[in-house]
């Protein structure tokens, strides 16, 4: 079936350091890709998506690149802030979603 | 503007109790769905629904019903709780099979 694989965490990064967290994903179909984002104590929010191959979403200074070639959806920001740390999630959606089991990022100042 | 509203916030039970769940949209989206949600495990989907009156099962329906008597409302019925049910538990809504989800602030559950 359709599944994520995510970087394992926890990730911990200085301000405004370079951010990449990997996902690649196995589907049968042409799924949407996403990325959520989840902040202490909170339920989680879209970040960013991609519907198709070569799509780029972006949001807040983060950025994804739909790659069907490298079954990929790697998630990126050039200069993290302390307001970034949360725990982020990799999904994919072709008719059900499917979720990564969750990266999470811990930016100190 | 609210969305997506689950009550409980927290709750605490004993083994063997029952208790619903509550799921409240008020976006009008067909899809609803049930994750729960543990440490180093992602995001498990526990039922979903696709309208009024059409509920499927997802990756971990044992010990949980689910029913969808109106779009607005998809209500999670754990029937004898058991301390592995403890968990975070979040309903989702969306607008089409290939859209984003919504999420409501969760529900903390402890089972004792």
């Amino acid at each position: 079936g359709d599944s994520v694989t995510q970087m394992e965490g926890p990730v911990t990064l200085s301000e405004e350091a370079f951010l990449t967290i990997n996902c690649t994903y196995t589907a049968t179909g042409y799924p949407s890709l996403f990325w959520y984002v989840q902040y202490p104590g909170e339920g989680l929010q879209l970040l960013l998506k991609a519907t198709k191959a070569d799509d780029k979403g972006s949001n807040k200074g983060f950025e994804a690149t739909y790659r069907k070639e490298t079954t990929s959806f790697h998630l990126e920001k050039g200069s993290v802030q302390v307001s970034d740390s949360a725990v982020y999630f990799c999904a994919l959606n072709d008719y059900k979603l499917s979720f990564g089991a969750g990266t999470t990022v811990t930016v100190r100042a | 503007n609210a969305g997506v509203t689950q009550t409980p916030k927290f709750q605490v039970l004993k083994t063997g109790q029952s208790m619903t769940l509550q799921c409240a949209q008020d976006m009008n989206h067909e899809y609803m769905s049930w994750y729960r949600q543990d440490p180093g495990m992602g995001l498990r989907l526990i039922h979903y629904s696709v309208g009024a009156g059409i509920t499927d099962q997802g990756e971990v329906p044992n010990g949980y019903n689910v029913s969808r008597s109106t779009t607005e409302d998809f209500p999670l019925r754990l029937l004898s709780a058991a301390p592995s049910q403890t968990s975070v538990y979040f309903c989702a809504t969306r607008s089409g099979s290939n859209q984003p989800q919504h999420f409501g602030d969760g529900t903390r559950l402890s089972i004792l």
